[in-house]
């Protein structure tokens, strides 16, 4: 069964510092990997995802995440933070076919000035 | 102009009644979704519909039946609510079942006291 792991609940970081936010999965096929972003009192958004390809992928607010097989994982990068980041973020995996996300239990990433 | 809408955005009600929770897609989506997020941020499907066929159902209790009167919306009614039922609800949808690109409404707080 698919399981996915997000090591820290929270992150706080200073404005302008960089951030990884960690993700591992579980799944014993070929997956699909995503992050989504939570802003407050809103719902769920697609920041990113992985299908196949390039194993860097890049949203357009300057978050990239790499997928590496060999550790199952799929970490949330950013190289400088603003406080308009601050969300929650969830990772989620697909098994390829299987129709439903997997979703993490989320990181709340809390910037400070 | 909301793309996934759902109503009411916030719902207090006592053990035992009777509720429904109605979302609404204007994307022209094929697929919709129910998601439950739990008091810890956990998000766990529920159900999902394509074409207003049932292609999901979670092990959710019977007391959750969703309907789907077209492939616009997708409601929730909830019977004989108890305490663990509170939770926010998610509404989603995708263009088809296959793609894992999900747009998701700004949920319902439901409160069971």
């Amino acid at each position: 069964a698919q399981s996915v792991t997000q090591l820290d609940s929270q992150v706080p970081v200073f404005e302008e510092a960089p951030v990884e936010l960690r993700c591992n999965y579980s799944s014993s096929v070929s997956v699909y990997l995503f992050w989504y972003v939570q802003y407050p009192n809103q719902g769920l958004q697609l920041l990113l995802k992985y299908l196949s390809g390039s194993t860097l992928v890049e949203s357009i607010n300057g978050f990239e995440a790499e997928f590496n097989k060999s550790q199952t994982s799929f970490h949330l990068r950013k190289p400088s933070v603003h406080i308009s980041d601050t969300a929650e973020y969830f990772c989620a995996v697909s098994d390829r076919g299987a129709q439903k996300l997997v979703f993490g239990q989320g990181t709340r990433l809390t910037i400070n000035p | 102009d909301t793309a996934v809408s759902q109503t009411p955005k916030y719902l207090v009600t006592q053990m035992g009644n009777d509720k429904s929770i109605k979302c609404e897609q204007n994307l022209g989506h094929d697929t919709m979704y129910w998601y439950k997020q739990d008091s810890k941020k956990f998000l766990k499907i529920m159900f999902s519909y394509n074409n207003k066929e049932l292609i999901i159902n979670e092990t959710v209790p019977n007391r959750f039946s969703p309907k789907s009167p077209d492939k616009a919306h997708l409601n929730l009614h909830i019977n004989s609510l108890e305490l663990g039922d509170s939770a926010v609800y998610f509404c989603a949808s995708s263009p088809w079942a296959g793609s894992y690109e999900q747009y998701f409404g700004p949920g319902t707080r439901l409160t069971v006291t």
